[in-house]
């Protein structure tokens, strides 16, 4: 166990749903990022958060949209989905937002859309 | 930003080789990690390595932060180190991590 846990596992949904991943960090972990695995391509960064303020945005859709709450926990909200929304996203924490002293990565929602 | 080359992309191994991974960056960083990503798709940290040498088990890792390069030894093979080996880097202006293509490795048993 990494300590970021990321509910659910498994995603299955139809095109056109909307549908919610959550991400808690690691106990002490403030900065907390998405990143979404197609098949077959890299890891490719979405979006970044610290201590509830958006940090840094990447190759994140206009579907797709995100928060850090007060509790430190994210949720990755995904709209209109279509078929290349498919892919594993992974949660990361930090202590601070530069990653000085490493990412831990949670072991990912694998998102499925028929 | 920052690019980041692993090398080779792919790697097929018999059970109890010896391999060399190598990640190439092009510009300084302050942090490497090294991640294993298991054929169920779990991404395992493996080691955080900005400079030096470091070694776990069967595994060890070497960074060169001047010369913008990392290595990553696995001995003695086993088919539970199949998977793509990730290297990843901050930088470039940015915290995200950026990774590398990745290399695939197969054991064969």
């Amino acid at each position: 166990d990494s300590g970021v846990t990321q509910t659910p596992k498994h995603l299955i949904t139809a095109t056109g749903q909307r549908v919610t991943l959550r991400c808690s960090p690691r106990s002490g972990d403030l900065s907390v990022y998405w990143y979404q695995q197609s098949l077959d391509q890299g890891l490719q960064f979405l979006i970044q958060y610290y201590n509830g303020e958006e940090r840094a945005k990447g190759n994140i859709l206009e579907r797709f949209s995100a928060q850090q709450f007060p509790d430190l926990h994210s949720e990755l909200n995904l709209s209109s989905l279509e078929l290349g929304d498919s892919a594993l996203y992974f949660c990361a924490s930090s202590v601070n937002p530069g990653g000085q002293y490493g990412y831990t990565f949670g072991s990912g929602t694998r998102l499925t859309v028929v | 930003g920052i690019q980041v080359e692993q090398s080779p992309p792919d790697l097929i191994l018999q059970e109890g080789a010896n391999s060399t991974l190598r990640c190439n960056f092009s510009d300084s960083v302050n942090n490497l990690q090294w991640f294993h990503q298991n054929p169920w798709g779990q991404l395992i940290n493996l080691f955080y390595i900005p400079s030096g040498t470091k070694q776990n088990g069967r595994l060890s890792a070497t960074t060169v932060a001047t010369e913008r390069y990392s290595l990553l030894y696995i001995s003695s093979s086993q088919t539970t180190d199949s998977g793509v080996y990730f290297c990843a880097v901050p930088g470039g202006g940015n915290e995200k991590l950026t990774f590398g293509t990745g290399t695939r490795l197969t054991i064969i048993p």
